[in-house]
C-alpha cells in the first residue's frame, strides 16, 4: 500500500520559514495535501496541490511537488507562534493515506 | 453552518462493553469517511459513504466495527465488544462532492478510552 513519511520534529524561530517535508510512495495520486492539527483539534485543511502542478502558493504558504523523487513539501514563510502544531501530508482524493505528522514548535 | 459535529467528544468504556459514536457532516456533503488516529501517528482510513451507500471499508474494520449512514445525512460508527487496542481518536469528515480536489473537512473527534 501507499506508504507516506515526515520527519518527525521542526523547530523554528519565529520570523523564520519553516520547511515541513514528505516522502511517499505512490504517485498514482490526484491530489496531494497539507493539514494542520491543533492540539485537542481535528484536522484542519491547509492548501493541497493537483499532481500536475510544480508549486503552489497561498499567502504564507508554499507547496513544492517534485514527482520524479516523489517528495512534497510545505514551506512556511515568517513562521509564527500560533503556527505551533502537528503538519500532516496525506496523498489521494477520496479516502486519504496521512503521513505521521511533524510537530513543529516555534520558538520566540 | 457550524462544520462537521461529533458526539459524544470522550467515552470511557470497559472492556467488552458496545459504543456507538455520531458523526453530523457539513448540510449537503455527499461523501462522509471515518478515520482512527492514535498518538503519535496520522488518521488511518476506515470507511466512507457517499449518500447512504458505503463505498470501501479498510481491512483495519474488523467484524466488531459497523457503520451506517441511513438517509445519507449523519453517520454512526458502532463498535461491539470493545478491546483495549480500541483506544483511539475517531475522526470522521466529510465532502462536497465527488471529484475535483475532494477537500475534506474534519470534526473534532471523538476520544474512545477502552479500561
Amino acid at each position: 500500500g501507499e506508504d507516506v513519511e515526515q520527519s518527525l520534529f521542526l523547530s523554528v524561530r519565529e520570523g523564520d520559514s519553516s520547511v515541513i517535508n514528505c516522502t511517499y510512495t505512490d504517485s498514482s495520486s490526484t491530489y496531494l495535501y497539507w493539514y494542520k492539527q491543533e492540539p485537542g483539534a481535528g484536522l484542519q485543511l491547509l492548501t493541497y496541490i493537483f499532481s500536475n502542478m510544480d508549486m503552489k502558493q497561498d499567502q504564507r504558504l508554499t507547496v513544492l511537488l517534485n514527482k520524479k523523487d516523489k517528495h512534497l513539501s510545505l514551506r512556511i514563510a515568517d513562521t509564527q507562534t500560533g503556527d505551533s502544531a502537528i503538519y500532516f501530508c496525506a496523498l489521494g482524493a477520496g479516502k486519504s493515506t496521512f503521513g505521521d505528522g511533524t510537530t513543529l514548535t516555534v520558538k520566540p | 453552518d457550524t462544520g462537521v459535529s461529533q458526539d459524544p467528544r470522550h467515552k470511557i468504556t470497559k472492556r467488552g462493553q458496545n459504543v456507538t459514536f455520531r458523526c453530523d457532516p457539513i448540510s449537503e456533503h455527499n461523501r462522509l469517511y471515518w478515520y482512527r488516529q492514535t498518538l503519535g501517528q496520522g488518521p488511518e482510513f476506515l470507511t466512507y459513504f457517499q449518500n447512504e451507500a458505503q463505498l470501501e471499508k479498510s481491512r483495519l474494520l474488523s467484524d466488531r466495527f459497523s457503520a451506517e449512514r441511513p438517509k445519507g445525512s449523519f453517520s454512526t460508527l458502532e463498535i461491539q465488544r470493545t478491546e483495549q487496542g480500541d483506544s483511539a481518536m475517531y475522526l470522521c469528515a466529510s465532502s462536497p462532492r465527488v471529484g475535483g480536489a475532494n477537500e475534506q473537512f474534519f470534526g473534532p473527534g471523538t476520544r474512545l478510552t477502552v479500561l
